[in-house]
């Protein structure tokens, strides 16, 4: 049973413009979710977070937004640039012990 | 500062053969981890750790074994490997602020 999910396995997005990812869970004890970006052959790097006391969070070019009455975050990116093409995980926790990961939205932007 | 180091990276077995994938942290994280991500699937959680000693199941523990012996050391066995268990393996680590640091993953091929 997927508690998180991405449903968009994929988007393409032209260099310059905003890229929005979408995730949905259904676990309303998880306070904090967090967005990891992969490349091939590699591990996934975490990228940014929030706690369910916010409804937004900022760093640079990242944005997470979070809908708790919707069970829906999202990550903004502004302006998306080529080196951002990857596959984007979505992550939520209800107790910092365990991660459950959603299937990964793969991000291409087009020069 | 190496973080988490997995290995081996890639490896071929014999449907019914044993391993272990090893997996080393030097950050002195109490938490550990293992995924495995399948195409499409996301990255499900196999077993995890909080701890020298301590050990928990995951979403997907059938047919996995795990032992933490020390703080730095989480390796993850395969008893009779089986085609399903063909998958890309990560390991991570956790200081219990809500953060995972992965490594680059092991590439596991069952026939």
């Amino acid at each position: 049973d997927q508690q998180v999910k991405q449903n968009s396995p994929s988007l393409s997005v032209q260099e310059g413009r905003i890229s929005i990812l979408n995730c949905d869970y259904t676990n309303s004890m998880f306070d904090y979710f967090l967005w990891y970006k992969k490349y091939p052959a590699e591990g996934p790097t975490f990228l940014i977070s929030i706690s369910s006391i916010k409804d937004k969070n900022e760093d640079g070019r990242f944005t997470v937004f979070l809908n708790k009455s919707a069970k829906h975050l999202s990550l903004h990116i502004v302006p998306s640039q080529p080196g951002d093409s990857a596959v984007y995980f979505c992550a939520a926790s209800a107790t910092g012990n365990q991660f459950y990961f959603g299937t990964g939205t793969s991000l291409t932007v087009i020069p | 500062n190496a973080g988490v180091t997995q290995t081996p990276k890639f490896r071929i077995l014999k449907i019914g053969q044993s391993m272990t994938l090893q997996c080393a942290q030097d950050m002195n994280h109490n938490y550990m981890y293992w995924y495995r991500q399948d195409p499409g699937m996301g990255l499900k959680l196999i077993y995890y750790s909080v701890g020298a000693g301590i050990t928990d199941k995951g979403e997907v523990p059938n047919g996995y074994n795990v032992s933490r012996s020390t703080t730095e050391d989480f390796p993850l066995r395969l008893e009779l490997a089986a085609p399903s268990q063909t998958s890309v393996y990560f390991c991570a680590s956790n200081a219990g602020a809500n953060v995972l640091t992965f490594g680059a993953g092991s590439r596991l091929t069952v026939l």
